[in-house]
């Protein structure tokens, strides 16, 4: 299947800091992409879906001004966190529409945010 | 709204021995697809089996199945000869065909434990 890639892995910030992850499909084009979040032991919770060159959809009860996510290229997504805190600890996973063949969803391995 | 149950947060299973993830789901479409992600220890998403709504015939994976029941919205996975790396957390999931560009909507989840 088609690769989709998450930077970084795991990264600690201090609280009112802001992170930037990034989500790549590595061989495919992607036109949309999806953000999750997902607490442990818990479903998959979608935040927000990108589209490249448009503004993202938030779902509701998901701050637009603290995730935002910018998909400024067929192949990459960003989802900034900003002005942490603690309660955004959290695993983001990203996923990416391949809309060749089956059209299928690939998911990037996620990125676990800790905030101190 | 579409919704996606996972009855079972917990199963068990011996090695080589069956067992049958059940999801049942709810939706007023015609046309849709569902899934059943695999989340193992290591958290990356990843694709089972797929399922489309409009097709009569069950999907087969090698040692995955599914029993689709359209008029029950019914999707169950039976997995056959099960291996410890089976062992994981088992996701359901349905896309809507008719709104294009939609995010999959997850259930719960169903924890897989594989013992020796």
């Amino acid at each position: 299947g088609a690769v989709v890639s998450q930077h970084p892995s795991r990264v600690i910030c201090k609280s009112g800091t802001s992170v930037k992850i990034e989500c790549r499909s590595l061989d495919f084009q992607a036109t949309t992409m999806f953000w999750y979040r997902q607490f442990p032991k818990q479903s998959l919770m979608l935040m927000a879906t990108s589209n490249e060159g448009s503004k993202a959809t938030y779902e509701q009860g998901v701050e637009k001004d603290k995730f935002l996510i910018n998909h400024a290229s067929l192949t990459l997504s960003t989802l900034t966190v900003t002005s942490a805190h603690p309660e955004d600890s959290s695993f983001y996973i990203c996923s990416a529409r391949d809309w060749r063949g089956l059209d299928t969803q690939y998911f990037g391995p996620g990125t676990r945010l800790t905030v101190l | 709204a579409q919704t996606v149950t996972q009855s079972q947060p917990e199963m068990s299973v011996q090695e080589a021995e069956t067992v049958t993830l059940s999801c049942t789901y709810d939706t007023s479409e015609s046309d849709y697809y569902l899934f059943w992600y695999k989340q193992p220890p290591s958290r990356q998403m990843i694709l089972v089996i797929r399922q489309e709504a409009y097709k009569q015939q069950n999907a087969t994976e090698n040692r995955f199945s599914v029993n689709f029941q359209k008029a029950a919205k019914s999707f169950s996975l039976k997995i056959s000869d099960s291996q410890l790396g089976d062992a994981a957390m088992y996701f359901c999931a349905y896309r809507s065909e008719i709104q294009a560009g939609t995010a999959l909507i997850f259930g719960k989840g169903t924890t897989l434990s594989v013992s020796s």
